[in-house]
């Protein structure tokens, strides 16, 4: 298993900031992974992160708005860029450990925009 | 492609009572099935996994899902519900080989005392 932790807990931001949001995982893991979990909603995936490469958005997600940084193996960030209250929602990350699709997620970030 | 759907966004029981959460899943691969759960203000945590193997799994707190492949369906159940099974549950799949999870759109199961 691992442990993740995720930073900040939640946050309430103006519309037009931005908001970079931590992942920390007690490993070393190739895939990282981002999702956005809006109210009462499932989990739609933003993008897939590997260390050393660009991240791969999934459709409806672009860098611009979302990027990404995966400097190491235990490390990412997502940034919420010019945010809009269409944004506030529940962002986790996940590591997948043994590449069979088995992810471990981090406790989330519960994002408002006023 | 896959997909997932869960039958019943909102699913009642009374304590003691068997718990049954439906989900069908769509793959043109064999799939790799999950039954996730997530307690209020909490991140996921995984249930229970199909990969390949015997279909019937056993996961933590009780719970249970067999892989149906002729019916397309991996239904969760627990034979006798516990207040602390109240929580949202998500059920998801990947394609073997392939990282990227699909979830369906949970289902909020509460345990009436």
């Amino acid at each position: 298993s691992a442990v993740i932790s995720q930073k900040p807990s939640r946050d309430i931001c103006q519309r037009g900031t931005s908001l970079t949001i931590q992942c920390q995982v007690d490993s070393q893991v190739t895939m990282m992974f981002w999702y956005r979990q809006q109210p009462g909603q499932s989990l739609t995936l933003i993008a897939t992160a590997n260390q050393g490469s660009e991240a791969t958005y999934e459709s409806g997600f672009v860098i611009d708005k979302f990027p990404i940084s995966r400097p190491n193996l235990t490390f990412s960030t997502l940034t919420v860029s010019n945010m809009s209250p269409e944004d506030s929602s529940i962002y986790l990350c996940s590591v997948d450990l043994d590449r069979v699709g088995e992810q471990y997620f981090g406790p989330g970030t519960r994002l408002t925009v006023t | 492609a896959q997909s997932v759907t869960q039958l019943g966004s909102h699913v009642s029981v009374s304590e003691g009572a068997l718990v049954l959460l439906r989900c069908n899943y769509s793959s043109s691969v064999p799939p790799y099935l999950f039954w996730y759960v997530q307690y209020p203000n909490q991140g996921l945590q995984l249930l229970l996994k199909y990969t390949t193997g015997a279909t019937l799994v056993k996961g933590i707190n009780g719970f249970e899902a067999e892989f149906k492949k002729s019916e397309t369906s991996f239904p969760l159940t627990k034979p006798s519900a516990h207040m602390s099974d109240a929580a949202e549950y998500f059920c998801a799949v990947s394609a073997q080989g392939a990282q990227k999870l699909v979830f369906g759109q949970g289902t909020r199961l509460t345990i009436n005392p």
